[in-house]
């Protein structure tokens, strides 16, 4: 089946510090979009992309739908300790039953 | 606005036995999906259901299922637990479904044990 490509796995930083990560898949997607669980929840959307190219904001976060479809990146400036968490990517497919598939997950932990 | 709510939020069963999980989404959403998380295989879609009907399903096998009522709510059904089911399963609502967007709230969990 369609998987999506998330790295990192994990991240340890300092406080402070700015992060990227990225997402790669060999489908072509409508929609990819982020989203970040805490400990003992389900995840809470971050961003959501329509258009290939486009780069939106939210706060300190940033990410990018990639040209030819098939990669997005998300980016946090200045991390602070409630950055903490798993950050999921996950792309709608373009095709067929319209279906969300997500990434294996980047844990961030942050040293303070 | 109340969120997304599952119920058990746990519970443990042994293999063989049957689950069913329950999902009241957000008020005003039709569409509820639900998924399969481990930490060895990740988030997982297992299926969709949108105004009462299954729009979409993924690649599980028979043994789960689910259905979904007039007034939204959704539950899911495992039948003859296997001890690989054991997993943090989330339900998704959406006002209009996957076919539209991916924009999705999610409840906090039912986490299965079989045993």
């Amino acid at each position: 089946g369609q998987q999506l490509n998330q790295s990192p796995q994990s991240m340890f930083i300092q406080e402070g510090e700015d992060v990227s990560m990225n997402c790669t898949s060999s489908s072509i997607f409508n929609t990819w979009l982020w989203y970040k669980q805490d400990p003992g929840e389900g995840p809470v959307l971050l961003i959501a992309l329509y258009k290939a190219g486009e780069l939106t904001s939210n706060g300190r976060l940033t990410a990018q739908f990639g040209i030819t479809r098939k990669d997005s990146f998300l980016n946090i400036s200045a991390s602070i300790p409630s950055d903490v968490g798993i950050y999921f990517c996950a792309g709608c497919l373009i095709q067929g039953a319209q279906k969300l598939v997500f990434g294996q997950g980047t844990r961030l932990t942050i040293n303070p | 606005k109340a969120g997304v709510t599952q119920t058990p939020r746990y519970l443990i069963k042994t293999r063989g036995q049957q689950v069913t999980l329950s999902c009241s989404p957000i008020s005003g959403h039709r569409s509820v999906s639900w998924y399969q998380q481990t930490p060895g295989q990740g988030l997982q879609f297992l299926f969709e259901y949108f105004s009462e009907t299954q729009r979409n399903k993924g690649n599980f096998p028979g043994r789960f299922s689910g259905r979904q009522f007039s007034n939204s709510r959704s539950e899911m059904n495992v039948s003859t637990l296997e001890l690989g089911d054991s997993a943090l399963y989330l339900c998704a609502s959406s006002p209009r479904g996957l076919a539209v967007t991916g924009e999705l709230f999610f409840g906090e969990g039912s986490r299965l044990t079989v045993l």
